[in-house]
């Protein structure tokens, strides 16, 4: 059974830094891209970035770009999101999935299960 | 970037009746060589990660209801529930995966009449 377990709820303040996980199993992770999405409070989706643990290949949206980093360990079938200093407006919560097939360009059936991040003093 | 959106924001149908949204993308997500569409559309439920329902534009996932359908090529496509139930109320959201960033739609919310 193919499965996308996200680490559990943060609680930060502003400055902080921050990685959440994402494991990935049931399937061969090397094969597979991860991507984020971004849904702050009572907002749409935002596709943030994908990686593709077998080498660690990344894309990023524009609007993301320098703001977070997008990580894998192969060894460990996880999938990272990290940043280095935290605002505010980073308070949202974030999901891993995966692609329907084994290429970047389609439709992601296997969703996490969502970490919530809030960033407050 | 493909700015993808959708109308209308809302729509409060009665049950048993169709609701219908739409989707535009900014440029075509048609890829000639196949023919297909790079359109999906997700349902997401109030706490829940979206789930996958249609993708190809017209293909529907493993599980769901025939009831929900897709259409559209290039940059004008439309999901359609042909006979809303309780279960249908959500956010429906389209999605294009023909280019990075693969974006996503703002979301349709469906409610019960």
């Amino acid at each position: 059974e193919v499965q996308l377990v996200q680490s559990g709820a943060e609680v930060k303040k502003p400055g902080e830094s921050l990685k959440i996980s994402c494991k990935g199993s049931g399937f061969t992770f090397t094969s597979y891209w991860i991507g984020w999405v971004r849904q702050m409070p009572g907002k749409g989706l935002e596709w943030m970035g994908i990686i593709y643990p077998g080498d660690s290949d990344t894309r990023y949206s524009p609007p993301f770009q320098g703001q977070v980093t997008i990580s894998a360990d192969k060894s460990n079938s996880t999938a990272y999101l990290q940043w280095s200093s935290l605002k505010a407006s980073d308070t949202a919560m974030y999901y891993c999935a995966r692609p329907r097939v084994a290429m970047m360009g389609d439709a992601f059936d296997f969703w996490g299960q969502g970490t919530m991040v809030t960033v407050s003093s | 970037d493909i700015v993808m959106t959708q109308s209308p924001d809302s729509l409060a149908v009665s049950l048993g009746e169709r609701a219908t949204i739409n989707c535009k993308s900014s440029q075509s997500v048609l890829y000639s060589s196949n023919n297909k569409s790079y359109l999906a559309w997700y349902q997401q439920k109030l706490g829940q990660p979206p789930k996958l329902l249609i993708y190809w534009a017209s293909t529907r996932e493993s599980g769901v209801p025939d009831r929900i359908s897709g259409s559209g090529s290039g940059t004008d496509f439309t999901l359609t529930i042909s006979s809303l139930q309780a279960e249908d109320v959500a956010v429906y959201y389209c999605q294009q995966y023909f280019r990075t960033p693969f974006t996503f739609g703002p979301g349709t919310k469906v409610d019960i009449k």
